[in-house]
Order: structure tokens, then sequence, then C-alpha cells
């Protein structure tokens, strides 16, 4: 498999559950990224990942917990979200985070929240 | 705060014309910019990225250009196809940091 996978794709949960989304990337890059991208909102970056280590969280609320194990897997972990939370997901990978990498996106995970 | 502002948010025309998507960013000082492709119920697709320092980028039926100064970028789609309708996003790299600030995006429609 190549490129940057997302799982699952689509995600419907009520605001009590707990549950995670996953993204691999195979391109062997050592940065990688979570983004949210909610109707009529430009795509908003929520947290940076270089080399395992966090280097940016926007101000995103702590129901939303990333977790980064290596540089090809990360994860990002859903407690008590709100409806307004629901939004795609996109995963995006780049070698590094020092310009002018390009970032390469995964098909992102539809979440719904009820 | 980077705002970009992509014009027009929607866009129909007929198989064969040729077309411009429009990107303005308000701080010039950037690293550089990305036009995106996203199909729906797809991610991203990465069309051409333009250094600051260049001014335009070309890739087949695709050519992007770069006036940094004036805080602009044109994506210039020719003979269009109905296999071209997506949602075009530019996106532009601060010079300092990574975090890429995105557009809306435009809707294109080509019709047969």
């Amino acid at each position: 498999e190549t490129g940057v996978t997302q799982t699952p794709r689509h995600l419907v949960m009520g605001m009590t559950n707990k549950k995670s989304l996953k993204c691999e990337q195979h391109l062997g890059h050592n940065a990688m990224y979570w983004y949210k991208q909610s109707a009529k909102k430009p795509l908003e970056l929520m947290f940076v990942y270089n080399f395992k280590e966090q280097t940016e969280n926007n101000s995103v609320p702590s129901r939303f917990s990333p977790e980064c194990p290596n540089s090809s897997h990360l994860f990002l972990h859903l407690h008590t979200l709100q409806p307004e939370d629901s939004a795609l997901y996109l995963c995006a990978s780049s070698q590094g985070t020092r310009l002018p990498y390009e970032q390469y996106f995964g098909p992102g995970t539809r979440l719904t929240v009820t | 705060k980077q705002e970009v502002t992509q014009i027009p948010a929607a866009l129909s025309v007929p198989e064969g014309e040729n077309l411009v998507l429009n990107c303005s960013f308000t701080d010039s000082a950037i690293y550089n910019l990305q036009w995106f492709r996203q199909d729906p119920g797809k991610g991203l697709t990465s069309l051409l990225l333009i250094q600051s320092s260049q001014r335009e980028q070309t890739s087949g039926r695709l050519n992007a250009s770069l006036d940094k100064s004036s805080g602009r970028s044109t994506l210039y789609i020719a003979a269009s196809q109905p296999g071209d309708s997506a949602t075009y996003l530019c996106a532009v790299s601060p010079d300092s940091g990574y975090a890429l600030n995105f557009g809306k995006g435009t809707s294109l429609l080509v019709t047969p």
C-alpha cells in the first residue's frame, strides 16, 4: 500500500463515546499532521509531529488527544465530543517540517457526532 | 494572521473552456504556495507548488502564477474537461513555521 491511509473512512459516535482515528504513511516521511475540515470553513491545522515529537498544538480542545508512536503512524483519540466537532479529519505527512517540503494528504475520516 | 481568500467560490463552465481560479493572501511573507485538488469524499491531491522566489509553475494543462508582492496567485486550466470537476484549494506556507493556511476553495463543475 502506498501514500497516506486513514481508518475508518466514516465514523458516527455519540457524545459520550471514546473512539480513535488512525493514520499511516508509507512514504518514509518524518512529519505528520492532523487537519480539520468543517463545512464552509477552511482547513484548520490541529497538530504537528516531527520525528514523533509534537511540535505544534493549534489551541485544540483537550477532548482531542493525538498520539504518534513512530514516524509512520498517527492517532487522534476522541472523547466526549460535541456535535460541532463533526467534520472531515485529514491526516498529512511530509519529509520534514522545514520548508519547502510538500504535504501529502490521506482521504480523511468523515466524523459525525450525534 | 494570514487570511487566504479564493474567488469565485463556485464556477460552472462548458467543456473545452479555459478558466482562471484566483487566490489572494494578506501576508506576503510566504515561503511557498500550493494548489490542491479535492474530489468529493477524498483527500487532497497536490497539483502545483510554487516557491516564493518563482513566478509560475506548469504541469500539463495547469499553470499557476504567483505575485508575492501583491499577495495573489492564479491557477489557469486550459481546455477544461469534465474530469477536472472538483474543489480547488489554495494554501500558503509562512516564512517561519510550517502550518499551511488554506482558502475555502473554489468548487468547479465542467459540463459535457
